[in-house]
């Protein structure tokens, strides 16, 4: 079956320690993108990969780091995280960049930082 | 005034109901997302459109790029439709913008 993994699915954590979320998909997608999604602020895109090894900043890259060392695996890494990033996050893939393809996302993971 | 524009922000149907959701933009785009987010946070993608209209099951997405308008409806709706309904649009940039989303209730 074609998916988006995440892990964990919920975590509280306290302020600076730091934390990875990871996302793996099976459908051999070179683009992944990492969103946050608050109340009323919708969807924001936190970084993007092409492929292996490239990467960049979204709309709110700061305060997370990302790898791409494999196709199929995206982790979003907290190296030191702050209540404000307190949210749910989400990540997606898709075959072609950004969104001019069908977008897969994972199931979400609801973060909370005290 | 945000480029792209949901409504209703809200809306309360009876089952049976033919339900429509609009999007409007006012950038020039690539593509044009539907997609919809259930209560337990899950995102799925729906339709993607650049031109016309796609059907999936109940579902219809329009478009129409000269207006910058596109519509989601749902024919026969069922309390399971009861989601959020967001549209997406790429612009001629690769910028994503996002709509607020619509929150759609089935009562049955």
């Amino acid at each position: 079956e074609a998916q988006v993994t995440q892990n964990p699915r919920y975590l509280i954590t306290v302020t600076g320690k730091k934390l990875t979320v990871t996302c793996s998909q099976n459908m051999n997608h070179e683009y992944m993108s990492w969103y946050r999604q608050d109340p009323g602020l919708g969807l924001r895109q936190i970084y993007y990969s092409m492929n292996v090894e490239v990467t960049d900043k979204g709309d709110v890259p700061e305060g997370y780091k990302v790898s791409r060392k494999e196709k199929r695996n995206f982790p979003l890494i907290l190296e030191s995280p702050s209540p404000n990033q307190t949210s749910l996050y989400f990540c997606a893939s898709s075959r072609l960049a950004g969104f001019t393809d069908t977008q897969y996302f994972g199931p979400g993971t609801r973060l909370t930082v005290l | 005034k945000n480029e792209v524009e949901q409504s209703p922000q809200n809306l309360t149907a009876q089952e049976g109901e033919f339900i429509t959701i609009n999007c409007s933009y006012s950038v020039g785009i690539s593509a044009l997302h539907w997609l919809q987010q259930h209560p337990g946070g899950g995102i799925v993608s729906l339709f993607m459109l650049s031109s016309g209209k796609k059907k999936h099951g109940r579902l219809i997405a329009t478009i129409n790029i000269q207006e910058k308008h596109s519509s989601l409806h749902i024919t026969a709706s069922h309390p399971r439709d009861s989601a959020v309904y967001i549209c997406a649009v790429m612009d001629s940039n690769y910028q994503l913008i996002w709509g607020a989303g619509t929150k759609l209730i089935i009562k049955p």
